[in-house]
């Protein structure tokens, strides 16, 4: 069946605009959570969503971040005012009840 | 002090060798335990889960301390298709099942 599929696949954008990445996860999987991995870095976690629960937003760095799931199905991350920091891969991953989470490929953004 | 250290490597190893990553955890409580695996510029994938009693999946052992807050992942006899960044997981206690990640040990096996 088909995998969590992200786009775009890579992103490259001038410092100060604002970027939206798309997650299109598993279908049924009811948890969807986005990482980043930036260069050299460990994955690191930004955000988490469980149904129709309120998102756990305890990993976004900073209030230029922030994201949205409609339906319980897709979900968009908006970076607002972009810096060269945020330079990295956004990785979208999705799991049904049970710990295994499933990984998209990911979206290179490259922040000049 | 990160959350899950490992050794970053690199690990060079010829082929038929056995290697060993061994992976820290800081919070005692935390509840699951994974290595994931990631290829090159691809998505980390599930490796395998690791068990307080020790699970083995074909070449692959995974084992963890809790008492050490340790975990660790035995190759026997490596393959090319081996080589790849191993990452060491951990789902801490109370979270909402976010993953947190090591920073990665990279395999290489040469033929």
């Amino acid at each position: 069946g088909a995998g969590v599929s992200q786009s775009p696949s890579n992103k490259v954008t001038e410092k100060g605009k604002d970027v939206e990445l798309r997650c299109d996860p598993i279908s049924g999987h009811t948890a969807l959570y986005w990482y980043r991995q930036s260069l050299g870095q460990g994955l690191e976690f930004l955000i988490y969503f469980q149904g129709n629960s309120a998102p756990d937003k305890s990993g976004l760095p900073s209030d230029r971040f922030s994201a949205e799931r409609t339906g319980g199905s897709v979900s968009t991350l908006t970076i607002q005012r972009t810096q060269q920091e945020d330079s990295a891969v956004y990785l979208c991953a999705s799991s049904a009840p049970g710990p295994q989470q499933y990984f998209g490929p990911g979206t290179r953004l490259t922040v000049l | 002090r990160k959350e899950v250290e490992q050794d970053p490597g690199p690990f060079n190893v010829p082929e038929g060798a056995t290697v060993a990553f061994n992976c820290t955890y800081s919070n005692s409580a935390s509840q699951s335990f994974f290595w994931y695996r990631q290829d090159c510029r691809k998505e980390p994938k599930l490796l395998m889960s690791v068990y307080s009693s020790g699970n083995e999946d074909g070449r692959f052992t995974a084992q963890l301390n809790r008492a050490s807050q340790y975990i660790s992942l035995l190759i026997r006899d490596s393959k090319l298709s081996d080589s790849a960044t191993y990452l060491c997981v951990v789902i801490p206690s109370g979270s909402a099942r976010q993953l947190t990640f090591g920073s990665g040990t990279q395999l290489t096996v040469l033929p």
